[in-house]
């Protein structure tokens, strides 16, 4: 059973550019959190979804940030028009249940902007 | 809404025991532990759902008081495999906010 696939593991993009990461959850997990972490800090919630909505996402910028899980295919990601102060480390973790199962992070993809 | 973690940071010596505090002004459903290595994921470490409820996982256990609203991961007999950064989760207990959140960290440094 494959763990939570990120990709890409790495991105470098220039100011003003479009990023986008990729989550294929774990089978059988409905459920996708997606968390920023900047060096040496913890992780940030960002939004929440389960399969095709946006459950929460009061923890996403409301500019130039979206996030979708459609019916088929991965969870993204988008960051439009990146600045230097998005580069960081993004995590998505995946569950199947919300309120009793653990969460699995994948490995996380770092963006830099450069 | 972020839980609170105590202290930031801790250093001990192979052997020694160490506890780390989770906190919130929030009622919560469950409270969960993760570590993270240094330029790794996030690893699961253990989950509570019930008040009072403790659980084990080789020599790292944990407990959590519902009605404190806290959580406390103990660290005993410390591995220098122990090291890296500590993270509690929580899930608040009412219908309002559906996010789950991590505390700010806690740094545990293990030395021979």
């Amino acid at each position: 059973n494959a763990g939570v696939m990120q990709n890409p593991r790495h991105l470098v993009r220039r100011r003003g550019q479009e990023a986008r990461l990729r989550c294929s959850p774990m089978k059988g997990h409905s459920h996708v959190y997606w968390y920023r972490q900047l060096p040496e800090e913890g992780l940030k919630f960002m939004v929440y979804l389960q399969k095709e909505n946006i459950i929460d996402e009061s923890g996403m910028p409301k500019e130039r940030f979206s996030a979708e899980f459609p019916k088929e295919g991965p969870s993204i990601l988008r960051i439009q028009q990146v600045v230097r102060g998005d580069s960081a480390a993004y995590f998505c973790a995946t569950a199947r249940d919300r309120l009793t199962g653990e969460l699995f992070f994948g490995e996380g993809s770092r963006l830099t902007v450069l | 809404q972020q839980p609170v973690q105590s202290p930031q940071a801790v250093i001990l010596r192979e052997g020694e025991d160490a506890v780390i505090n989770c906190s919130s002004s929030k009622a919560l459903y469950s409270v969960h532990w993760y570590r993270q290595k240094h330029g790794e994921a996030p690893v699961f470490l253990m989950i509570l759902l019930k008040g009072g409820e403790q659980k084990g996982h080789e020599k790292i256990s944990a407990s959590f008081n519902e009605k404190k609203q806290q959580s406390s991961l103990y660290l005993t007999a410390s591995q220098l495999s122990y090291s890296g950064t500590y993270f509690c989760g929580t899930e608040r207990g009412d219908n309002y906010g559906q996010n789950f959140v991590f505390g700010p960290g806690t740094r545990l440094s293990v030395l021979p």
